[in-house]
């Protein structure tokens, strides 16, 4: 049984560009949130989608930005990016919005 | 605004010894305080939780303190092993939130053999 899964692993990207990440959950799953982990810091939370809708949102402007797909999988849309981007970027997949979270090993994105 | 505060930032302990990180929070509505456990390359794994209904919850060498009129909570790993060099972040959800995290900083323990 396959856990959380995510794509691409790493990626580079210069400022001002645009960049997709992707997320698989647990089988099972069908609540998927996100949260970005800067170096040496915790995770903090981004949002949250369940059926295919944003249920929740934390403290991010709106470049930040996602999808749920029918098939439970997800994509985190980050615009015009800025040097602070850089970070972690870690899914976690939960049997609805109260269960337990499991992540994903998440995608390593670097602005420069 | 960081809610939860953790610390130590790093430590290091030998084989066989007791780490201790503690914790501290500030929104009272908080009702679930999970401890995550992080290896590098690796994304945050769930160790134990624990309820404010009660003070104490073992399971295994792994122990949760949680003093709620202190707002404090802390992680207790006894007998101490090199595979547990990793490291460890504490959080907390309220119910309202459904199991939207707030974490703290996270603490780099390093055990030595």
């Amino acid at each position: 049984d396959a856990g959380v899964t995510q794509s691409p692993t790493h990626l580079i990207k210069t400022r001002g560009q645009q960049v997709t990440l992707r997320c698989s959950p647990k089988s099972g799953h069908d609540t998927v949130s996100w949260y970005q982990q800067a170096l040496g810091q915790g995770p903090q939370f981004i949002f949250q989608y369940y059926e295919e809708e944003e249920r929740q949102r934390g403290n991010f402007p709106d470049r930040f930005s996602g999808h749920q797909f029918p098939n439970y999988s997800s994509e985190l849309n980050v615009n015009a990016l800025l040097l602070g981007d850089s970070a972690l970027y870690l899914c976690a997949s939960s049997q609805d919005s109260t269960g337990e979270l499991f992540f994903g090993e998440g995608s390593r994105l670097t602005v420069l | 605004q960081q809610q939860v505060k953790q610390s130590p930032q790093s430590l290091i302990v030998q084989k066989g010894g007791i780490s201790i990180i503690n914790c501290a929070y500030e929104n009272t509505a908080f009702d679930y305080f999970p401890w995550y456990q992080q290896f590098p390359g690796k994304g945050p794994a769930l160790l134990i939780a624990i309820r404010p209904d009660v003070s104490e919850k073992k399971e295994g060498r792994f122990t949760i303190s949680f003093n709620k009129s202190a707002k404090q909570f802390s992680l207790h790993i006894m007998d101490s092993q090199p595979g547990d060099s990793a490291t460890y972040f504490c959080a907390a959800s309220y119910k309202a939130a459904g199991n939207k995290l707030t974490f703290g900083g996270g603490t780099r323990v390093l055990v030595k053999p």
